[in-house]
């Protein structure tokens, strides 16, 4: 079994849907979590940092993280077409990551 | 503020060839990190520098190295390559040492082994 699981897609949504995207781990020192946006030929790049349990929004972007059951999900709401590409997620035991972990990535499409 | 730049942006090799490649950090941040990132294995963290000292290694064999200046450009080496080299090579830079909240990738180098 992997570290981080993550649905690999692709998955297709109409413009202006609500898209859920998750991942489960199996290591429970893992402490942050992150989600990355990757665009074709682009570096990822930070979307959302969360810390231990809870929620957080940052514009149509919520992050949850339910450490109880090892599950992390990302909320995109009126999705757009440019919120096409690859989303990872990625979690490490400390603030420095010495031990990031990156799930494969969802490939998601929004179609106008 | 530039961003992360590394170059260069492809590069094709043929097996037992060595390779180095740069990455230039957003000014100001003594951090850089490299990562691997394949279809198969997904992105692998490599190692970090941090104001020249390599501070965190991940799982890779000894053939891959590298090295950070002290205006903090730095750079990743592979020897003899092999197939399995063929990769997306990211850096990421950061204020901090390995900072997982304010780290920036840059565009990556395309690695293709021959």
């Amino acid at each position: 079994q992997k570290e981080v699981e993550q649905d690999p897609g692709p998955l297709s949504v109409p413009e202006g849907a609500i898209v859920s995207l998750n991942c489960t781990y199996s290591n429970s020192a893992f402490q942050y979590f992150m989600w990355y946006r990757q665009y074709s030929r682009k570096g990822p790049e930070l979307l959302m940092y969360t810390y231990s349990s809870g929620n957080k929004e940052d514009g149509r972007f919520t992050a949850q993280v339910d450490k109880s059951s090892k599950y992390i999900s990302l909320f995109i709401r009126d999705s757009q077409p440019s919120d096409s590409a690859t989303y990872l997620c990625a979690m490490a035991k400390d603030n420095y990551g010495q031990n990031f972990v990156f799930g494969p990535g969802t490939r998601l499409s929004v179609l106008p | 503020k530039a961003g992360v730049t590394q170059t260069p942006r492809y590069l094709i090799k043929t097996r037992g060839q060595q390779v180095t490649l740069s990455c230039s950090p957003i000014s100001g941040h003594r951090s850089v990190s490299w990562y691997q990132q394949t279809p198969g294995q997904g992105l692998q963290f490599l190692f970090e520098y941090f104001s020249e000292t390599q501070r965190n290694k991940g799982n890779f064999p000894g053939r891959f190295s590298g090295r950070q200046f002290s205006n903090s450009r730095s750079e990743m080496n592979v020897s003899t390559l092999e197939l399995g080299d063929s990769a997306l090579y990211l850096c990421a830079s950061s204020h901090r040492s390995l900072s997982t909240d304010t780290q920036y990738f840059g565009p990556g180098t395309r690695l293709t082994v021959l």
